[in-house]
């Protein structure tokens, strides 16, 4: 069964303290990888998307990156704006744009 | 360029009761997907619209049942209504039926 495994569940960070989000995932077959930003009660706003191993993006303090088995979404030097939950997920394929989604990691940036 | 829009922002139903949202797909978009996240969960996909006609569902009971019209704009209805369905139900639209997906701001939807 397709599976998106986010982790840690939450974190905490000082301003300026630099850290990594994960993203693991088991599929059949990757056809996409996605990270979105969610702020409370509000729909998710799209980020990035990966298709290939070694694939990398980059958003002003956000890089995300992409391996056969996992995505990690470094934050440097973060802000209290950054402040939200971040949600990974995949598209396996087939002609539909079914995404499953990871529970998502709820990030707060303390100044 | 317009963002995609749902209404209402917030509903509160009764039990047994039938429910339509409703989404307006960002401009030139032509696929609408939607979802449902439960508290403190991902989203969960109920189904996708491409031109009109289903094209893909997730484990959602047929008492969830959708539309799109010409315009693209698409229609959630959920028929007896359950506790568990209270959620936040998420419209996304993409320009294709494996395009990027962009989310609407979500219908708050509350079953007492």
């Amino acid at each position: 069964e397709d599976q998106v495994t986010q982790s840690p569940e939450a974190l905490r960070l000082q301003e300026g303290e630099s850290s990594s989000l994960n993203c693991s995932y088991t599929v059949s077959g990757l056809r996409g990888l996605f990270w979105y930003r969610q702020d409370p009660g509000k729909g998710p706003e799209f980020l990035f998307t990966l298709y290939s191993a070694g694939e990398e993006k980059e958003k002003e303090r956000l890089k995300a990156t992409l391996t056969k088995k996992e995505s990690f979404l470094h934050i440097t030097a973060p802000k209290p704006e950054d402040s939200a939950t971040y949600l990974c997920a995949v598209r396996t394929g087939g002609a539909t744009n079914k995404l499953i989604f990871g529970t998502g990691t709820l990030l707060a940036v303390q100044p | 360029e317009t963002g995609v829009t749902q209404s209402p922002t917030h509903l509160i139903k009764t039990r047994g009761q039938q429910v339509t949202l409703r989404c307006s797909s960002q401009s030139g978009h032509n696929t609408v997907s939607w979802y449902q996240q439960a508290l403190g969960q991902g989203p969960q996909f109920i189904f996708q619209y491409y031109r009109e006609e289903e094209n893909g569902r997730g484990n959602f009971p047929p008492r969830f049942s959708g539309l799109q019209f010409p315009n693209y704009s698409s229609e959630l209805n959920v028929n007896a209504l359950e506790l568990d369905d209270s959620a936040l139900y998420l419209c996304a639209s993409s320009s294709d039926r494996v395009g990027e997906q962009y989310f609407g701001p979500g219908t708050r939807l509350t079953v007492t």
